[in-house]
């Protein structure tokens, strides 16, 4: 059974750069046709897709945080990560991590989510 | 982008009855790439719909969904208590793949 497992600080400084981990078990993260997410809740709030990386290292990212995020894929680990430069308060949400069985396909699978609050 | 509207915001039922959730898209959603997700407090999300019509694993059969283009629907038959929770469409045809601002089904 695939599972997912963010990981990460749960308090940032704001200015900082939020970074993520989110580590895969019960499959092997190399498979090419998958896709590995990031999305994000605020407290009380919807759900907002952050962005895709494939094992190949393409990225996609929604335009609105666009230049403020990178996601990367560590095959040797099984693992991939978001930065998110630049915090603000606004980035204070429930991040998940999630795969997909690849492009045009749902997120099947998801982290727990792991708490990042933005404060000094 | 595209832009999902989810109708109506807050359902209130009692266990047994039936829920319409309703998506609609500011664009075409090509291939019917819609999927449904619930939540429950404290959880992850859970796909319970993908190809607006297709159940996903262990999803019981008194949900369904339905729908084509911009409109989309799903529906729970014969409520049951574990159906009380938030649900939430997504477009993944298009990137960034956005979601709607979700339907709570709650109890009456």
């Amino acid at each position: 059974q695939l599972q997912l497992q963010e990981s990460g600080p749960g308090l940032v400084t704001p200015s900082q750069t939020l970074a993520l981990t989110c580590a895969v078990s019960g499959g092997s993260i190399t498979p090419g046709g998958h896709s590995y997410h990031w999305i994000r809740q605020p407290p009380g709030k919807g759900l907002e897709w952050i962005g895709n990386i494939f094992p190949s290292g393409t990225t996609f990212s929604n335009p609105s945080l666009k230049p403020r995020v990178s996601i990367s894929i560590d095959a040797s680990t099984n693992q991939f990560s978001l930065r998110l430069t630049s915090v603000t308060a606004a980035d204070t949400a429930l991040y998940f991590c999630a795969r997909a069985s690849g492009n045009f396909f749902p997120l099947s699978y998801w982290g727990q989510g792991i708490l990042v609050i933005v404060s000094s | 982008d595209i832009v999902l509207t989810q109708s109506p915001g807050t359902l209130s039922l009692s266990p047994g009855e039936s829920a319409t959730l309703s998506c609609r898209a500011s664009q075409t959603v090509s291939s019917n790439y819609l999927a449904w997700y619930q939540q429950k407090p404290g959880q992850a999300p859970r796909l319970v719909m993908h190809g607006a019509s297709t159940r996903a694993t262990d999803i019981p059969d008194r949900f369904s969904g339905s729908g084509s283009g911009t409109d989309f629907t799903l529906t729970i038959t014969r409520l049951e208590p574990e159906d009380f929770a938030l649900y939430y469409c997504q477009q993944y045809t298009k990137s960034p793949f956005t979601f709607g601002p979700g339907t709570k089904v709650d109890l009456k």
